[in-house]
């Protein structure tokens, strides 16, 4: 089981509708949690993070965490087409120094 | 704020020279950094773990005597890819943690693009 799992993708939405990434991670000592977005062929840049149960919201993104299902979500709002672009779910675990990165969403945002 | 800084943005060497690329965290001291590479159309793969003043941490499979790392000051980290070869072609990304944000959040530089030839 890989320590954090991510849907490849891609995943589609309309112009304006909600795009959902979700992230499940294995270990339960994990404390951190972030969400970066990487356009093709440039580094990623950090979305978002959250560390305690429940919903955090910046502007037209919600973080959701529920720490007993070991899972970790993404919400997008009024999806724009540069939007499109690669999502990374990342998980520090208690003191540790490394982010342990999932495979990455590919979201699409379609005129 | 939390800039991180890479130098150059890309580079072409033959095969069989070195190559330095520099990591500079601009408005945060970072105790700690991290080399990425990334081949096209894959995730991110740790290379090290770069602690300012000790030696680095090589995950596993890395070899430590061709990615040679350097942190000798809190805003400077350098990878010096040795003997390079066409297979070491590849993005390599740094970050720096900033411990000193609310979020302790990691920050990417804006990589490296190396084309071994």
């Amino acid at each position: 089981q890989k320590e954090v799992e991510q849907n490849s993708g891609p995943l589609s939405v309309p112009e304006g509708a909600i795009a959902s990434l979700n992230c499940t991670y294995s270990d339960r000592g994990s404390q951190s949690f972030f969400w970066y977005r990487q356009y093709s062929g440039k580094s990623p840049e950090l979305i978002m993070s959250i560390y305690s149960n429940g919903d955090k919201e910046d502007g037209r993104f919600t973080a959701q965490l529920n720490k007993a299902s070991q899972y970790v979500s993404l919400l997008i709002r009024d999806s724009q087409p540069s939007d499109s672009a690669t999502y990374l779910c990342a998980v520090r675990t208690g003191g540790g120094n490394k982010l342990t990165f999932g495979t990455g969403t590919q979201l699409k945002v379609e005129l | 704020g939390a800039v991180v800084s890479q130098h150059p943005s890309w580079v072409i060497c033959k095969s069989g020279t070195s190559v330095k690329i520099e990591c500079r965290s601009l408005d945060f001291q970072a105790t700690t950094m991290f080399w990425y590479r990334q081949f096209p159309k894959q995730s991110l793969m740790l290379m090290a773990t770069s602690n300012e003043g000790s030696k680095a941490t090589y995950e596993q499979g890395v070899e430590k005597d061709k990615f040679l790392i350097n942190h000798a000051s809190l805003t400077l980290s350098t990878l010096t890819v040795t003997s390079a070869h066409p297979e070491d072609s590849s993005f390599y990304i740094c970050s720096a943690r900033d411990r000193t944000s609310a979020t302790d959040t990691q920050y990417f530089g804006p990589g490296t693009r190396l084309t071994v030839l």
